[in-house]
């Protein structure tokens, strides 16, 4: 089946610096890739929606110039988390959309981050 | 903001227990239903895509059902092994573009041996 990967998997940053997450599809093209955010014993929330080599689009009420997403290739889409706080600690989450795959979404493992 | 909600939240059934659990969506601008199941530390897997009013899908001893005029699918997990331990997920699609898909909170089912 189509696999997605993330990386990394786990990252613990201090307050103030920027980290950025990838996500890659390993096995197939995604024109499409989504990010998503988790908090704590809440539902998966969508941040924003990256096509390959255009703006993505990000859900109200996200700021995209604290969550930079740049979709440069059909396998790799980044998110950064500029100047990262203790309140962006969370799970992200990204998953492709495999075209002619009955629109199925395949799910990045996720990244946990925590900033200190 | 939809709201997606899954019930129990979370479930310990016994090796071989039949189990059910519950999405419940809203009953307007429904476009598709999803299902995944979600290991710990692994990515989720995707199980069905429910589309229709009545549907009924099923993936060896995973079944599930879909009401989309009352706003509820059931997902149904017969004879429950420990593998089957994991969190079982749905999502509301309310466009068909994965622009407004929302998801619930899971259901954390653990199976004991």
């Amino acid at each position: 089946g189509a696999v997605v990967s993330q990386h990394p998997s786990r990252v613990i940053c201090k307050s103030g610096t920027s980290v950025k997450i990838e996500c890659r599809s390993l096995d197939f093209q995604a024109t499409t890739m989504f990010w998503y955010r988790q908090f704590p014993k809440k539902s998966l929330m969508l941040m924003a929606t990256s096509n390959e080599g255009s703006k993505a689009t990000y859900e109200q009420g996200v700021e995209k110039d604290k969550f930079l997403i740049n979709h440069a290739s059909l396998t790799l889409s980044t998110l950064t988390v500029t100047s990262a706080h203790p309140e962006d600690s969370s799970f992200y989450i990204c998953s492709a959309l495999a075209r002619g795959d009955g629109e199925t979404q395949y799910f990045g493992p996720g990244t946990r981050l925590l900033v200190l | 903001i939809l709201n997606v909600e899954q019930s129990p939240q979370s479930l310990h059934v016994q090796e071989g227990d039949s189990t059910n659990f519950t999405c419940s969506f809203p009953s307007s601008n429904f476009y598709a239903l999803h299902w995944y199941r979600w290991e710990t530390a692994k990515s989720p897997e995707a199980l069905f895509v429910m589309t229709l009013n009545g549907d009924e899908k099923k993936k060896g001893r995973i079944s599930a059902t879909l009401n989309t005029k009352e706003g509820y699918s059931y997902l149904y997990i017969k004879g429950s092994q420990p593998e089957d331990s994991a969190t079982y997920l749905c999502a509301f699609d309310s466009s068909g573009g994965y622009q407004k898909v929302t998801f619930g909170t899971g259901t954390k089912l653990q199976v004991i041996p």
